[in-house]
């Protein structure tokens, strides 16, 4: 199985802050990397699909980069709903797999 | 847009089977929703405080996919006709307890861009 390594675990950031998730998986995996958020007791959001896409809807604040091993997501001027848990998933090989997860407090 | 709400009991017996189903609206799960991909039907879980694990999933055509880690324990089918899909998931312990999310999955990009609500399934004698 293809192994996806988050980190940090979780951090703490203000409103307006620049944050950064970074996502490493076990073996090349091009960008095979979608990107999710969630909310405490609610289903996880799709943020960013193929590395670097955003998904529709998503704000222009998310962003993403990466390709091969290492992946990161980013949040330019954090805003107060995005205090949630991220999540990577690597989509290159069955089984589908996820990162442990990133929670972003206040 | 796609929407999603899974149903099922709530509680289930250690050593009994799992089962519960996703229905679907605003969508034909035996066609594309989508002008730019087509989608799978899946389910993936979430135990109390942990991370996300994908189950498995099913094409329109009946092709199945599943987790290795679930060995032989786990079934997705579908029934077209109600535009529902199903998770049996069989044998089960106190490890299955959790939150079961159903979802639409890109095929292009194996995303899972919709997502029901959640249904609580606990696994206690």
């Amino acid at each position: 199985d293809i192994q996806m390594t988050q980190s940090p675990s979780s951090l703490s950031a203000s409103l307006g802050d620049r944050v950064t998730i970074t996502c490493r998986a076990s073996q090349k995996i091009h960008t095979y990397v979608n990107w999710y958020q969630q909310k405490s007791g609610i289903a996880p959001k799709l943020l960013i699909y193929a590395a670097s896409n955003l998904q529709s809807g998503v704000p222009s604040r998310f962003s993403g980069s990466g390709s091969g091993t290492d992946f990161t997501l980013t949040i330019n001027s954090l805003q107060a709903e995005d205090f949630a848990s991220y999540y990577c998933q690597q989509s290159y090989r069955i089984p589908l797999t996820f990162g442990g997860g990133t929670k972003v407090e206040i | 847009q796609v929407q999603l709400l899974e149903s099922g009991p709530g509680l289930v017996k250690p050593s009994e089977t799992l089962s519960l189903t996703c229905t679907v609206s605003s969508s034909s799960i035996s066609s594309s929703f989508s002008t730019s991909t087509n989608h799978y039907w899946g389910w993936i879980r979430q135990p109390p405080g942990k991370g996300l694990e994908w189950i498995g999933h099913i094409y329109p055509s009946g092709s199945t996919y599943y987790n290795p880690s679930l060995k032989n324990r786990v079934t997705i089918s579908e029934d077209t006709s109600k535009n529902q899909f199903f998770l049996r998931l069989s044998s089960v312990t106190a490890a299955d307890t959790a939150v079961y999310y159903c979802a639409s999955i890109g095929q292009k990009e194996l995303d899972f861009d919709y997502w029901g609500q959640g249904t609580l399934a606990t696994v206690s004698s």
